[in-house]
Formats: structure tokens, C-alpha cells, sequence
């Protein structure tokens, strides 16, 4: 079974610095994804970014990059030039595909206020 | 690209009333999810179609929860009774490869 854990509930940071969320993970497969989800107030579940295990290099999209560790099980994400519209409750989730189909499962969570 | 589209968005019931969502996945998605989301947790996996196929109900309580995936579009989820314990946010996502993609969700207050 995947387990997928954030060990920080809760975190802040001021407007324009940078912040690390952090997140570990389990599992015995050796091909999957990593993602890491936004859900602001809305509820809404928004894509951040995306990683391929196989892939070595980390993904960046914009102001968004992870340090992907994958002998470390480690997928952190890095926002840099935090914005106030960045608040949010940040979810790591691990994807495999296995015989059974497709499993997506999330960790607890980190709630990120941006402060000015 | 039509989204994920989730119905009601909010919905009040009161303890051992029945309730029923739906959920109308992207275009072409054969995989769909039914997350349940108590407040300040992670969303938590209640069952998985493939294409009109259960792929993983194991922490669907049956005694209560039910689901169905129509055709193998759309889908409902049904509570039948509710229970306090059920006020949730109700998220359905749907995915094709990896990535799944979530409507905007439906959050129960059971009273």
C-alpha cells in the first residue's frame, strides 16, 4: 500500500520570500507520479505540478519547482516569490498504476498563509 | 475543455435522510473518483470506477454509501441514512493517464 505523509500542518511566509512544504512518501512501485495539489477556500482542487518517477530532473512551472529525492522517497515543493493569492491548503499525492487501475492518494496537508 | 461538473455545489440534511450526488466527468476520462473530505483533512478515497467498473470501494462504508457509474459516464454517490459524522465535502475527479482532474465539489452538512 502507498502511503503519502506531510509532516508540517501548517506553515507561513511573507509576501516575496520562499517557502518549502515537505513531503515523504512509501511504496514498493517502481514507476509513478508525484503531484502536488492547491485547494484554496473554494474547495476547488487545483494541479500545481507534476512529476514522472523516471524522470531525473525536477519539474518547474513558473514560481513553482519540487526537489524530487527518489531514494529518499522525498517530493518537496519550493514557491518562490510567494504571492498573498498562494494561500492555500497544499496536498502532496502519489499516482501508480497497478493491475487493479489507477491509485491516487493524498496526504493530510499543509495549510500556507502568506502574509504581507 | 469542459470541467469536472459536480452537483449540488451545497446541500443540508438533517441525520437518517437520504442524500445523492452526481458527478459528470470530462470527456472521454475511464477513470473516476469519489473523494470524501472532512474538514482539515486530506481527501479520502471512497471508491474508483473504471470505465462502469468498481476498481477499489474498500473504504465505501456499504452500509450506508452507495455508487453507480452510468454507462460509464456519469456517476452518483448516495448516502442512505446520513449520519453527522458524514458533513463532508464531497469531490469527484476524473482522470485519463495519470493526472486526475476535480469539480468544484459538494459539502454536506448533516444536522
Amino acid at each position: 500500500a502507498q502511503t503519502v505523509t506531510q509532516s508540517q500542518p501548517e506553515m507561513s511566509v511573507q509576501e516575496a520570500e520562499t517557502v518549502t512544504l515537505s513531503c515523504t512518501y512509501d511504496t514498493s512501485e517502481n514507476n509513478y507520479y508525484l503531484f502536488w495539489y492547491k485547494q484554496p477556500p473554494s474547495r476547488q482542487m487545483i494541479l500545481v505540478i507534476r512529476q514522472e518517477a523516471y524522470k531525473q530532473q525536477n519539474a518547474t512551472e513558473n514560481r513553482f519547482s519540487v526537489n524530487f529525492q527518489k531514494a529518499a522517497k522525498s517530493f518537496s515543493l519550493k514557491i518562490s516569490d510567494s504571492q498573498l493569492g498562494d494561500t492555500a491548503m497544499y496536498f502532496c499525492a502519489f499516482h501508480v498504476v497497478t493491475g487493479g487501475g489507477n491509485k491516487l492518494t493524498f496526504g493530510t496537508g499543509t495549510q500556507l498563509k502568506v502574509e504581507l | 475543455e469542459a470541467g469536472v461538473a459536480q452537483s449540488p455545489r451545497y446541500k443540508i440534511i438533517e441525520k437518517r435522510q437520504s442524500v445523492a450526488f452526481w458527478c459528470n466527468p470530462i470527456s472521454g476520462h475511464a477513470t473516476l473518483y469519489w473523494y470524501q473530505q472532512i474538514l482539515g483533512q486530506g481527501p479520502k478515497l471512497l471508491i474508483q470506477f473504471q470505465n462502469n467498473g468498481v476498481v477499489d470501494d474498500s473504504q465505501l462504508p456499504k452500509d450506508r454509501f452507495s455508487a453507480e457509474r452510468l454507462k460509464g459516464v456519469d456517476s452518483t454517490l448516495k448516502i442512505q441514512p446520513a449520519k453527522l459524522e458524514d458533513s463532508a465535502v464531497y469531490l469527484c475527479a476524473s482522470s485519463l493517464f495519470s493526472e486526475a482532474f476535480f469539480g468544484q465539489g459538494t459539502r454536506l452538512t448533516v444536522v
